[in-house]
């Protein structure tokens, strides 16, 4: 099945730091989803995101599909923006494949 | 739009015993669910595909005698852990979808079963 893949595993940003979060996938997909987990376990959707570039707020992503991989940067970042980063991606029969996520915090 | 609801959010029950967690699209209807099982500090692993009025696909490794799932309507999906055992201990993730044709998926807040 497909390999995906975040980087960096952890993440520690002051308050106000901008970041950028990598996915790379094993494998040509056609749908790509970004997450948030907070604290609290709840998955919330950033991004539906197969190709190109998006952007809500403080968050964009760019998914570049020939070349298998996908950034989701944070500007500004607040305390709220802590928690879990997931990215999906389809494989075979299964809908979505989870990478094992980018743990951030954000310190005030 | 798009909100998805889980009901019990936290659940403590004794060994032996079956606990059930309900899964609901509050706004729209979902004709594929999904329940996913996700253990601290780790990431989401898929258990189970259920489609509306039809039998639930499981993945590998998954028991379907143990977690046992019913899609009863467009809005809802149970899951059902039959004889739990402390290693069912876990946090179970419910998500869904339009249909086939769409891929996003939204996800439930999660319940958290703790069998003692």
């Amino acid at each position: 099945g497909i390999q995906v893949e975040q980087s960096p595993p952890d993440l520690i940003l002051q308050e106000g730091a901008n970041s950028t979060l990598r996915c790379n996938f094993s494998d040509s997909v056609n749908n790509l989803q970004w997450f948030h987990q907070n604290p609290w376990g709840q998955l919330i959707n950033l991004f539906y995101i197969p190709s190109g570039t998006k952007q809500n707020g403080r968050l964009s992503a760019t998914t570049v599909a020939t070349e298998r991989y996908s950034l989701l940067y944070i500007s500004s970042s607040q305390t709220t923006d802590s928690g879990v980063y997931f990215c999906a991606v389809p494989s075979g029969n299964t809908p979505l494949v989870f990478g094992k996520g980018t743990r951030l915090s954000v310190i005030a | 739009g798009a909100v998805v609801s889980q009901h019990p959010s936290w659940v403590i029950c004794k060994s032996g015993t079956s606990v059930k967690i309900e899964c609901r699209s509050l706004d729209f209807q979902a004709t594929t669910m999904f329940w996913y099982r996700q253990f601290p500090k780790q990431s989401l692993m898929l258990m189970a595909t259920s489609n509306e009025g039809s039998k639930a696909t499981y993945e590998q490794g998954v028991e379907k005698d143990k977690f046992l799932i019913n899609h009863a309507s467009l809005t809802l999906s149970t899951l059902t852990v039959t004889s739990a055992h402390p290693e069912d201990s876990s946090f179970y993730i419910c998500s869904a979808r339009w249909g086939a044709g769409f891929y996003e998926q939204y996800f439930g807040p999660g319940t958290r079963l703790t069998v003692t």
